[in-house]
């Protein structure tokens, strides 16, 4: 159980372009979801909170604007990277809250994206 | 704000012994722990979680807690060459995961 996809796994596109990023939850529910965003040989940074139904809460230092999230069922949560540059190559990590318990979270396999 | 701190590591092993990891924490009301762990190129992979003081074992795993000293570990017993990998303490706060910057595990054959 608790198994979370994201598609696609590997992403290359040219500067200014936009990506879209998709998150699901296959077995559970999931009221929030998380996207996490890690550098080479950094720990993983948390960008936002998405929760089913309402906006996304953006962690400090991330453009809400260039970073558009959508949670639009229990088992789907987006990200888009807009206008993307150099600089936002990464690996972006989604991962899905199980209700009640302590708050486990289970992560994505990840999307590496290279923006060229 | 809210600090998780691991030994940086790296930590070499020999084949068959026991690995110890280290994490300490700056927030007092944290009430759930997980170790997750990383492979290079992949998403991390949780093994396990406590709650409660003391140790949890799990297999070749035990993560012990200590709230009062703010302190979690994770043993890992009889070391195997696929325990080589990065691993991530995280503490959660507000519903969200803090985590330390990773412990890099080697575990020479």
């Amino acid at each position: 159980g608790a198994v979370v996809s994201q598609h696609p796994s590997r992403v290359i596109c040219k500067s200014g372009t936009s990506v879209k990023i998709e998150c699901r939850s296959l077995d559970f529910q999931a009221t929030t979801m998380f996207w996490y965003r890690q550098f080479p040989k950094q720990s993983l940074m948390l960008m936002a909170t998405s929760n089913e139904g309402s906006k996304a809460t953006y962690e400090q230092g991330v453009e809400k604007d260039k970073f558009l999230i959508n949670h639009a069922s229990l088992t789907l949560s987006t990200l888009t990277v807009t206008s993307a540059h150099p600089e936002d190559s990464s690996f972006y990590i989604c991962s899905a809250r199980t209700s009640g318990g302590w708050d486990t979270q289970y992560f994505g396999p990840g999307t590496r994206l290279t923006v060229l | 704000q809210k600090e998780v701190e691991q030994n940086s590591g790296p930590l070499s092993v020999p084949e068959g012994a026991i690995a110890s990891l280290n994490c300490t924490y700056s927030d007092r009301g944290s009430q759930s722990f997980f170790w997750y762990r990383q492979y290079s190129g992949k998403s991390p992979e949780l093994i396990m979680f406590i709650y409660s003081n003391g140790d949890k074992e799990d297999g070749r795993f035990t993560a012990q807690l200590n709230k009062a000293s703010q302190y979690v570990s994770l043993l890992i017993r009889d070391s195997q060459p696929s325990d080589s990998a990065t691993y991530l303490c995280a503490v959660n706060n507000d519903y969200k995961l803090s985590f330390g910057a990773g412990t890099t595990v080697t575990v020479r054959a």
